[in-house]
């Protein structure tokens, strides 16, 4: 069974651009979930999309944004790049009302720098 | 709001050591308690899961326990190896319907000498 995938492993761009990010959840899973990690801080939570809505975000500014397709798989959108956007982006995927037995599965990640 | 600290930061011990990692929460109404472990800039690998109703886990050389009311869990590696230096986080979902994310804390940095 394949894992939770994410494209690209690594994007550069430059401040004030836009960066896309994709991420395939495992078979079967409804819900994805998108963190960020930057260098020296911990994971802070950004996104949950389920069944095509975005369900909860952390406390991020309006140009994070994403969506879920019919498929389940997401995108997460990061408008007019700054510095300090530069991270690991960390996807997750999860069954929502099945997850007791299976918890939250993540992907290997997209590093973004931006320049 | 939920918080979740793990001590200590970073531990160094050598080869074959018992070794405990712990994690504290600040609201004991958790969903579940996952254990992860990452390497250095990669993504997360699940490692343990223990719902609200266990009290522990195991696999393997790894143990995990759960004491919701006092808010603990801690992660017990059994004759620690060299690869098994990683970042060790720990992560809680809360019961609340609408905030099914997961709650991490900030790692314990493990370094497992030859």
């Amino acid at each position: 069974e394949a894992g939770v995938t994410q494209s690209p492993t690594h994007l550069i761009k430059t401040r004030g651009q836009q960066a896309t990010l994709r991420c395939s959840p495992i078979s079967g899973h409804t819900s994805v979930y998108w963190y960020q990690q930057a260098l020296g801080l911990g994971l802070q939570f950004l996104l949950w999309y389920d069944e095509g809505e975005e369900r909860n975000r952390g406390n991020f500014p309006p140009r994070f944004s994403g969506r879920q397709f019919p498929n389940y798989s997401s995108e997460l959108n990061v408008n007019a790049l700054e510095l300090e956007d530069s991270a690991l982006y960390l996807c997750a995927s999860s069954l929502v009302y099945g997850d007791r037995g299976n918890g939250y599965t993540f992907g290997s990640g997209t590093r973004l720098t931006v320049v | 709001k939920q918080e979740v600290t793990q001590i200590p930061a970073a531990l160094s011990v050598p080869e074959g050591e018992n070794l405990v990692l712990n994690c504290s929460f600040t609201d004991s109404a958790i969903y579940n308690l996952q254990w992860f472990r990452q390497d250095p800039g990669k993504g997360l690998t699940s490692l343990l899961l223990i719902q609200s109703s266990q009290r522990e886990q195991t696999s393997g050389r790894l143990n995990a326990s759960l004491d919701k009311s006092s808010g603990r869990s801690t992660l017990y590696i059994a004759a620690s190896q060299p690869g098994d230096s990683a970042t060790y986080l720990c992560a809680v979902r809360i019961s609340s319907g609408s905030a099914r994310q997961l709650t991490f804390g900030s790692g314990t940095q493990l370094t497992v000498l030859p």
